[in-house]
């Protein structure tokens, strides 16, 4: 099982739609859980951290479930401008792995 | 303004001729790390480096090197370049990963590498 694994897309949602991905890891010592943006060849930002209660901002919501071993990203009422690939990190520093994994990404086109 | 400074920004060069890739950080941080990202594959770490003088490979380390002599540059070194080095390079900065209230990776913005 790779370490992070997400559904590449594409996911094709027209305007207004509510979209959700997962994202599952393997290490369950794992500490933290990111999720990141990425535009067309440009370099990834960071979007929202996860945390253990489930966080909000704005039209995301992110959730983490430590049982099952995956976190989530919700968008709603997606906006042309969320087209872009979004990149589930896991941070794995304690456990003597590689500090920080990345998954391959999802890509999401929003479409009007 | 916080950056992560990375070059050159595009390079074309030819088989075996060493060549370098730089990066910068003005924050302060600890954690430096280079990725490549290849279609189809994602972001996979070649190295990374905790702090000054001490380095770690990541997943893809063949046929590269790196040093961190001071904290805010951690240079990438491919000393005789392949095409299959061909690919999109990416330094990225941050505290030290476990702080969980400063994770956010800085990303460069990148180099895009042609080896013929």
């Amino acid at each position: 099982r790779k370490e992070v694994e997400q559904d590449p897309g594409p996911f094709n949602v027209p305007e207004g739609a509510t979209v959700a991905f997962n994202c599952t890891y393997s290490n369950s010592a794992s500490q933290s859980f990111f999720w990141y943006r990425q535009d067309c060849r440009k370099e990834p930002k960071l979007l929202m951290s996860v945390y253990s209660s489930g966080n909000e901002d704005g039209r995301f919501t992110a959730q983490l479930n430590r049982a099952s071993q995956y976190i989530s990203l919700l968008i709603r009422d997606s906006k042309l401008s969320d087209s872009a690939t979004y990149l589930c990190v896991v941070n794995n520093v304690y456990s003597g792995n590689t500090p920080l994994v990345f998954g391959k990404g999802t890509r999401l086109s929003v479409i009007a | 303004e916080a950056q992560v400074t990375q070059n050159p920004r595009y390079l074309i060069t030819v088989t075996g001729k060493k060549l370098t890739v730089t990066c910068s950080q003005n924050m302060n941080h600890e954690y430096m790390s280079w990725y490549r990202q290849d279609p189809g594959l994602g972001l996979r770490q070649i190295y990374y480096s905790m702090n000054v003088e001490v380095t770690d490979k990541g997943d893809v380390p063949e046929g590269y090197k790196v040093s961190r002599k001071e904290k805010r540059n951690f240079p990438l070194i491919l000393e005789s370049p392949s095409p299959n080095q061909t690919s999109l390079y990416f330094c990225a900065s941050s505290d030290l990963p476990g702080l969980a209230t400063t994770d956010t990776q800085y990303f460069g913005p990148g180099t895009r590498l042609t080896v013929l």
